[in-house]
């Protein structure tokens, strides 16, 4: 059983439009987090939830909305998509108190 | 605020070199350290970690000194295989949390047969 999983992996729309990532995670985690990693695969976190509520938000245009219908899914819409959008977004969770971070595979996302 | 600098890449060796990746960092107080891997087309695992100053963290041969006087965590191994290539990422954590994890900007590793 996959840990952290993603959907979909491969995600290619064009400028404009509106999509979403899904996630969820079986390990029973508190904590769920969402990172964008750029072409030169630089890390940045844009949200996490702890129990469904947000704890982290970092400086991210209000196009990108998480959402999380529990502790085990967290979802991530994007609207008006941007050519600067186009990343690979992971998904990640925790069980907070050993700073170890369980990540999807990623979903690669390509705005044309 | 906290920061992690990590040696640019790409590093690229030949077969049963020696690896060293060098990672320094800024933090206030006594931050946790950590080594993540990200093979292709994967995402991050955690390598190793260590807590506290001159603690070692140490994992499929890679191993990693938390050297408070430096203010390092270089990740070292001794031979490094092809199966090692993969892109490493240093990090640290404030209270070992990962809540509050800083990340580097990642190093690529391409080991030659």
């Amino acid at each position: 059983d996959t840990a952290v999983s993603q959907t979909p992996k491969y995600l290619v729309t064009q400028m404009g439009n509106d999509k979403s990532i899904k996630c969820e995670q079986n390990l029973g985690h508190d904590t769920m987090y969402w990172y964008k990693q750029d072409s030169k695969k630089f890390l940045k976190i844009m949200f996490s939830y702890n129990n469904k509520e947000l704890i982290i938000n970092e400086t991210v245009p209000n196009r990108f909305s998480p959402k999380s219908p529990d502790k085990a899914h967290l979802n991530l819409h994007i609207n008006s998509l941007e050519l600067g959008d186009s990343a690979v977004y992971f998904c990640a969770s925790s069980q907070d108190t050993t700073g170890e971070l369980f990540f999807g595979e990623g979903s690669r996302l390509t705005v044309l | 605020g906290n920061s992690v600098t990590q040696m640019e890449g790409p590093v690229t060796l030949s077969e049963e070199a020696f690896l060293t990746i060098n990672c320094t960092y800024t933090a206030t107080g006594y931050p946790s350290l950590f080594w993540y891997v990200q093979y292709p087309g994967e995402g991050l695992q955690l390598l190793l970690k260590a807590t506290k100053a001159d603690d070692k963290g140490s994992n499929k041969g890679f191993e990693a000194t938390y050297r408070k006087e430096t203010t390092s965590f270089h990740l070292e191994k001794g031979s490094v295989q092809v199966s090692d290539s993969a892109v490493y990422f240093c990090a640290l954590s404030d209270q070992g949390s990962a809540r509050q994890l800083t990340f580097g900007s990642g190093t690529q590793l391409t080991v030659l047969p």
